[in-house]
């Protein structure tokens, strides 16, 4: 049973460009959270989805950013225009249900950095 | 108020040492209370959680929760290299609020 997938590992944007982040979570898992993690900084919380379904967006900038988990394949996590502010390690979790995060595995990351 | 305190370190001790880590929080509404373990350009692993006060272990570590001071602990005895990592520790309110609350983790390095 495969972990939490993310790809990619890296990713290099210039400014102006849009970011895809992806995540596939593990088998089973129809959850998926997606958190931000700033230099120096502990995870902040982005939002949280299930299939076809937006949960709770409280974490997410008003502007250039979104987020998708359609009914087949990964959940997408889109970053449009992107500013120098934005270069961060992006972690998506997934968990079988939302009842607890004790059930929640996160994924190796995706380190954005914005040129 | 902050809702989470945690010291960043970071913490430098030698093989052996016990090893105490620390958060504070300001919210009642928290059910679980949870470390995790963070190494360098990887993922946070959940290491333990507890859903009350008292104390919980697991091998050489020891979560302790203090509700009535808003106060977390993780102990590690017997510490060892391979424990050199970032330590985090995070909030749940349960049910089906989503997201986690978390410090901004303990920097350890255990020296050999």
């Amino acid at each position: 049973n495969a972990g939490v997938m993310q790809n990619p590992r890296h990713l290099v944007r210039r400014r102006g460009q849009e970011a895809r982040l992806r995540c596939s979570p593990m088998k089973g898992h129809s959850h998926v959270y997606w958190y931000r993690q700033l230099p120096e900084e502990g995870l902040k919380f982005m939002v949280y989805l299930q299939k076809e379904n937006i949960i709770d967006e409280s974490g997410m900038p008003k502007e250039r950013f979104s987020a998708e988990f359609p009914k087949e394949g990964p959940s997408i996590l889109r970053i449009q225009q992107v500013v120098r502010g934005d270069s961060a390690a992006y972690f998506c979790a997934s968990s079988p249900s939302g009842n607890s995060n004790t059930e929640a595995f996160f994924g190796q990351g995706t380190r954005l950095t914005v040129v | 108020q902050k809702e989470v305190e945690q010291d960043p370190g970071p913490l430098s001790v030698p093989e052996g040492a016990i090893v105490s880590l620390n958060c504070t929080y300001s919210n009642s509404a928290f059910q679980y209370f949870m470390w995790y373990r963070q190494y360098s350009r990887k993922g946070p692993e959940l290491l333990m959680y507890t859903y009350s006060s008292g104390n919980k272990e697991d091998g050489r570590f020891t979560a302790q929760v203090d509700k009535s001071s808003k106060y977390i602990s993780l102990f590690i005895r017997d510490s060892q290299p391979s424990d050199s990592a970032t330590y985090l520790c995070a909030f749940d309110y349960g049910g089906s609020q989503g997201n986690l609350i978390f410090g901004k983790g303990t920097k350890l390095s255990v020296k050999p």
